[in-house]
């Protein structure tokens, strides 16, 4: 059984497109996150959702928007595409903010 | 800025002998945990070590912690080809308000040579 699930595994669009990334966790956990690994492995969070509160990095662009439909899913939206937000996308959750992160396999994103 | 950053940032042994990877890190914390990502997947927990805490063992895993010198350290004995990845640090820097977020370092890679 996969705990944290992501969709698609891989993305390839062009510059101005609009895409999302699915995420779902069966851990029954009420904390979900979005982070952003470059190319050098920096792991950055993007956000974090904790019982309908949104935490939002102030450096994340407002291009990126969180939607959560219920408690097992965040899925992240990002409106017009550029060459900078190639990287590879990850989800995690946890039961409780900062506690052990149960992280999705991640989807590349490259953008051309 | 970012909050840990890992030393070394690339480390090659041999199979059977043991790898140190250190973190530092700048303001205070509430816990600091241990990750690893092998490659193309993603982050597994490994261990979690509270404020209070100097040092936490997992099978062949010791992690210590000095909050004197804001650093911890990551042992892993035995070593096997298994453990190439990329190891991580993760903090949980005190701080007000309910914006309590981790912070990754950069991460040191492993690579066990057989």
């Amino acid at each position: 059984d996969t705990a944290v699930s992501q969709t698609p595994k891989y993305l390839v669009t062009q510059m101005g497109n609009d895409k999302s990334i699915k995420c779902e966790q069966n851990l029954g956990h009420d904390t979900m996150y979005w982070y952003k690994q470059d190319s050098k492995k920096f792991l950055k969070i993007m956000f974090s959702y904790n019982n309908k509160e949104l935490i939002i990095n102030e450096t994340v662009p407002n291009r990126f928007s969180p939607k959560s439909p219920d408690k097992a899913h965040l899925n992240l939206h990002i409106n017009s595409l550029e060459l900078g937000d190639s990287a590879v996308y990850f989800c995690a959750s946890s039961q409780g903010l900062i506690y052990e992160q149960f992280f999705g396999p991640g989807t590349r994103l490259t953008v051309l | 800025s970012q909050q840990g950053e890992e030393d070394p940032q690339a480390l090659s042994i041999q199979e059977g002998e043991n790898a140190t990877m250190n973190c530092s890190y700048k303001t205070s914390i509430n816990n600091l945990q241990w990750y690893r990502q092998n490659s193309g997947r993603g982050l597994v927990h490994l261990i979690l070590i509270r404020s209070n805490e100097r040092e936490k063992h997992s099978g062949r895993l010791r992690v210590t912690l000095d909050t004197s010198k804001k650093s911890s350290s990551l042992l892993i004995t035995a070593s096997r080809a298994a453990d190439t990845a990329s190891y991580f640090c993760a903090t949980d820097p005190v701080q007000s308000g309910s914006a309590r977020q981790l912070t990754f370092g950069s991460g040191t890679q492993l690579t066990v040579l057989p």
